[in-house]
């Protein structure tokens, strides 16, 4: 079964100070790998998204995120973080298969905060 | 992209009685899903609903308690059942993008609390 670990519960940074927040996944075959975003009373915002090809995946906001299968991890980065950042983040992995559809394991999410 | 609209957006509920979440989708899909966020945690999926058939469940989730119905492409729903305060979550209905089969769309969410 696929699981995600998200190790950090929390995060603080300052605003314009660099963001990496961590996730690790487990599964058999080739992941669909993705981040999400949650703001306060707001459902949830891809971000970006992984499946194949180049390893470094751009999204929006300004994020982006490295697969590294040695690692079995899937990390998100933002060079610049802005207080409207702020929010809930979940790693998520699929099954991205046909029919079986995207169901979702979710990591247990990073709350970052900014400082202004 | 899917355009999802959930209703309601959040009730406050008696223990004991059923609330039931609609959620309507703006093109036909072939996948839809319910999860649930209870207070504090992640997303854990209910179940898969499918079209002319019956819900498919994950552990720890019966129809008795979360009953789910899907009549057409656009449109699903689920009960709560028999509530208790544990029952207090967000629920979220997802749909898969018809296109690339690769991403999930999500409603807003319904916040259910149980007094």
């Amino acid at each position: 079964a696929q699981s995600v670990t998200q190790p950090d519960i929390h995060i603080t940074v300052s605003e314009g100070a660099s963001l990496e927040l961590r996730c690790n996944y487990s599964y058999g075959a080739t992941p669909y790998l993705f981040w999400y975003v949650q703001s306060p009373g707001q459902g949830l915002q891809l971000l970006l998204k992984y499946f194949s090809g180049d390893t470094l995946v751009q999204g929006i906001k300004g994020f982006e995120a490295e697969f590294k299968r040695s690692q079995s991890s899937f990390n998100l980065r933002k060079p610049s973080v802005h207080w409207s950042d702020a929010a809930e983040y979940f790693c998520a992995v699929g099954t991205g298969v046909t029919g079986g559809g995207n169901k979702l394991t979710f990591g247990t999410g990073t709350q970052l905060k900014v400082e202004l | 992209s899917a355009v999802i609209s959930q209703k309601p957006s959040r009730d406050i509920c008696q223990r004991g009685t059923s609330l039931t979440i609609q959620c309507q989708v703006d093109s036909q899909v072939t996948m839809m899903f319910w999860y649930r966020q209870q207070p504090g945690q992640s997303l854990t999926l209910i179940a898969t609903a499918n079209q002319g058939s019956e819900a498919t469940y994950e552990s720890g989730f019966v129809i008795d308690k979360f009953p789910i119905s899907r009549p057409n492409l656009t449109f699903s729903t689920l009960t709560v059942s028999n509530m208790s305060p544990e029952d207090s979550s967000i629920y979220l209905c997802s749909v898969e993008d018809q296109g690339s089969n690769t991403e999930a769309f999500f409603g807003q969410g319904t916040r259910l609390t149980v007094v």
